[in-house]
């Protein structure tokens, strides 16, 4: 079935600490990649995304995703991580047929860092 | 300035019932969601607007029924609730269908059925 899956569902880093959390999907064609972050009480907002081009992708806030073609991921790392950036993180490809803006979100990733 | 509002942030009601979530969105878009986000934290999209049309509707049950007077809107009306209908529901909008539109959500609602 297609799908996407985030593997990690709970992450706890101290500050400064490197963060890599993985997606993975199983959609064919040309996906469109987004990861959108829901902070404690806020809503959730686009981080970053992925089209086309440079596989490395920056966002907002010092993070960055991956694109690996071959393996299907689009991997999110930041490489110090603050207590500001605890929150829970969603992987969300948009893959074809083109014309749907439509997502499939992973089951998310809550990450909380010690100050 | 809230750009994409639902209400009622919680919603508590009795198995049976019927029961409606609003959404407003002041950005001006074409495109309007709901998604619904289950015990697992999975989200998944119910339906999809576009200028006041519906454009996706990912197998739900007839219960739901969408309406969108108007492109601001997308309310979402749930007759004869039902336990599993209990979740968090997330209102979202965006510019137009291009897949490369990014979403705006909405604080989501709370909904328990007892």
């Amino acid at each position: 079935a297609q799908s996407v899956s985030q593997h990690n569902h709970h992450v706890i880093l101290s500050e400064a600490a490197s963060l890599e959390l993985g997606c993975n999907y199983s959609y064919g064609g040309t996906v469109n990649l987004f990861w959108y972050v829901q902070y404690p009480g806020q809503h959730l907002q686009l981080l970053l995304k992925y089209f086309s081009g440079d596989p490395l992708v920056k966002g907002i806030k010092g993070f960055e995703a991956e694109f690996i073609k071959s393996k299907f991921s689009f991997n999110l790392r930041k490489p110090s991580v603050q207590w500001s950036d605890t929150a829970e993180y969603f992987c969300a490809p948009d893959p074809p047929p083109r014309g749907f803006n439509k997502f499939y979100f992973g089951s998310g990733t809550k990450l909380n860092v010690k100050p | 300035d809230t750009a994409v509002s639902q209400t009622p942030k919680y919603l508590v009601t009795q198995m049976g019932n019927d029961k409606s979530i609003k959404c407003e969105q002041n950005l001006g878009h074409d495109t309007m969601y709901w998604y619904k986000q289950d015990s697992k934290k999975f989200l998944k999209i119910m339906f999809s607007y576009n200028n006041k049309e519906l454009i996706i509707n990912e197998t739900v049950p007839n219960r739901f029924s969408p309406k969108s007077p108007d492109k601001a809107h997308l309310n979402l009306h749930i007759n004869s609730l039902e336990l599993g209908d209990s979740a968090v529901y997330f209102c979202a909008s965006s510019q137009d269908l291009a897949r490369t539109e990014t979403q705006y959500f909405g604080p989501g609602t709370r909904l328990l059925v007892l």
